[in-house]
């Protein structure tokens, strides 16, 4: 299994410009969830999903993008990069055998997106 | 290739005890060290531990970092059912720049009995 998976690693934008952050679990997971971490902050949620073609928002939602067409994608699109979107993001996935009991949350090595 | 790896990888204990999460990490450029509480979605911030901050307390919960055994403990005293959660350990790695790279551990789910 090679778990959770993300693409790319890095990437700089220019403001304005839009990029796809791409995000895939090998695991079965019914959720996948994606966080951006900020220096000196906890992680935050963005948009997470309880399966496919369900998706809902966290805590930071404004300026993303978030679709479920499959059990093992969950793409994040950033539409018109900020400044403010700089930060690292980490999509996760855990199992969830009924609704609101999940399991773990397993993280990708993240995603450092710059905007200038 | 960078790991953390903690244990055990589920507990159960009941309200009054006390218990000690261990979190043993392999990263080339240690930034910090970084204790969180997953009870449903986000992870709750619990802890970060530095070179220049190895002891933390926060109430019943307290943590320490051992940078010669690569290692922290999360201690948590008179357990309550409320602290019933899957305790996530990640280690920031300094690759350049103004922030590291986090990576997490699988986690230690706490099951509190009463």
């Amino acid at each position: 299994n090679a778990g959770v998976t993300q693409t790319p690693k890095f990437r700089i934008l220019k403001i304005g410009q839009s990029m796809t952050l791409q995000c895939t679990q090998d695991m079965n997971h019914n959720y996948m969830y994606w966080y951006r971490q900020d220096p000196g902050m906890g992680l935050k949620l963005i948009y997470y999903s309880v399966g496919a073609g369900i998706t809902d928002k966290g805590e930071v939602p404004n300026g993303y993008n978030v679709s479920r067409s499959t059990t093992e994608d969950f793409p994040l699109r950033l539409e018109l990069a900020a400044p403010s979107q700089t930060s690292v993001y980490f999509c996760a996935s855990s199992y969830s055998p009924i609704a609101g009991v999940t399991d773990t949350q397993y993280f990708g090595p993240g995603t450092r997106l710059t905007v200038l | 290739e960078d790991k953390v790896v903690q244990s055990p990888l589920s507990l159960v204990v009941h309200e009054g005890d006390t218990v000690t999460l261990n979190c043993s990490y392999e990263v080339t450029n240690f930034r910090s060290l970084l204790w969180y509480k997953q009870e449903k979605k986000a992870p709750t911030f619990l802890f970060m531990l530095t070179s220049s901050g190895i002891e933390k307390k926060s109430g019943r919960l307290s943590s320490i970092l051992d940078k010669k055994e690569l290692s922290s403990i999360l201690n948590i005293t008179a357990t309550q059912t409320g602290d019933s959660a899957i305790y996530l350990c990640a280690v920031e790695a300094d690759y350049g720049g103004s922030q590291g790279n986090l990576i997490f551990g699988k986690g230690t789910k706490l099951s509190v009995k009463p």
